[in-house]
């Protein structure tokens, strides 16, 4: 099975700041990789899908990349609103869909 | 907007059952795959199971095989999980979450808020 790892496991900013969150996968996947943003007692928003992709309503300073084993969600400049919990999620052939662990993203 | 409604959590004793029901509108609730998401307290999310728009193709994670049983009901634009053999490891927030039209779902576009289910003696 292909695991996801989510990097780091907490990442305290300031607003202002650009934030960088890493999913490695164990092996090489597709471009199916998607990213959720969770608040506490919420339940998920997709933020991006294949990789790159910005889910509608998703503004712009959230942004996707990567390909292979290496995918990372950049925030341009974080809002107060930004901070919360960050999934990774693959769509793969068995289990057809995986998470990463998540990375918190805390108010420094 | 698309709406999903959770319904149906509650306690349960271990090896007992419950029926999630996940009620949608304002989408064409017939032409998408459904899903069923769980994260347990404090604890990240995990797929549970799917089913394609016209129930044709189920899918489940390996840990809930045999135990738990995904349907739908076009007409009444709802999902259902039948959670039977309750373990106190299925305790979770379970949430309905919308797929795609197409038969290949990559990632979950709407998601409900949640129902608690917690097994406990």
């Amino acid at each position: 099975d292909i695991v996801l790892t989510q990097s780091p496991a907490t990442l305290s900013l300031s607003p202002g700041e650009r934030a960088t969150l890493s999913c490695r996968a164990s092996q090489s996947v597709s471009s199916y990789l998607a990213w959720y943003q969770q608040k506490p007692g919420q339940a998920p928003r997709l933020l991006i899908y294949d990789a790159s992709n910005r889910a509608t309503g998703i503004p712009a300073r959230f942004s996707g990349s990567g390909s292979g084993t290496d995918f990372t969600l950049t925030i341009s400049s974080l809002e107060p609103d930004d901070f919360a919990v960050y999934y990774c999620q693959h769509r793969g052939n068995w289990p057809p869909f995986t998470f990463g662990q998540g990375t918190k993203l805390e108010i420094k | 907007e698309v709406q999903l409604v959770e319904s149906g959590g509650g306690l349960v004793k271990p090896g007992g059952s419950l029926r999630l029901s996940c009620a949608a509108s304002e989408f064409t609730f017939s032409s998408y795959t459904m899903n069923w998401v769980r994260q347990a307290p404090g604890k990240g999310l995990e797929w549970v199971s799917s089913i394609s728009s016209t129930s044709s193709h189920i899918y489940y994670a390996d840990s809930m095989k045999g135990r738990f049983t995904i349907s739908r009901d076009n007409a009444k634009k709802s999902l259902y999980l039948q959670l039977n053999s309750l373990r106190a490891e299925d305790t979770a927030v379970y949430y309905c979450a919308r797929g795609s039209v197409t038969t290949l779902t990559t990632h979950f576009d709407y998601w409900g808020q949640g129902t608690l289910v917690t097994v406990s003696s």
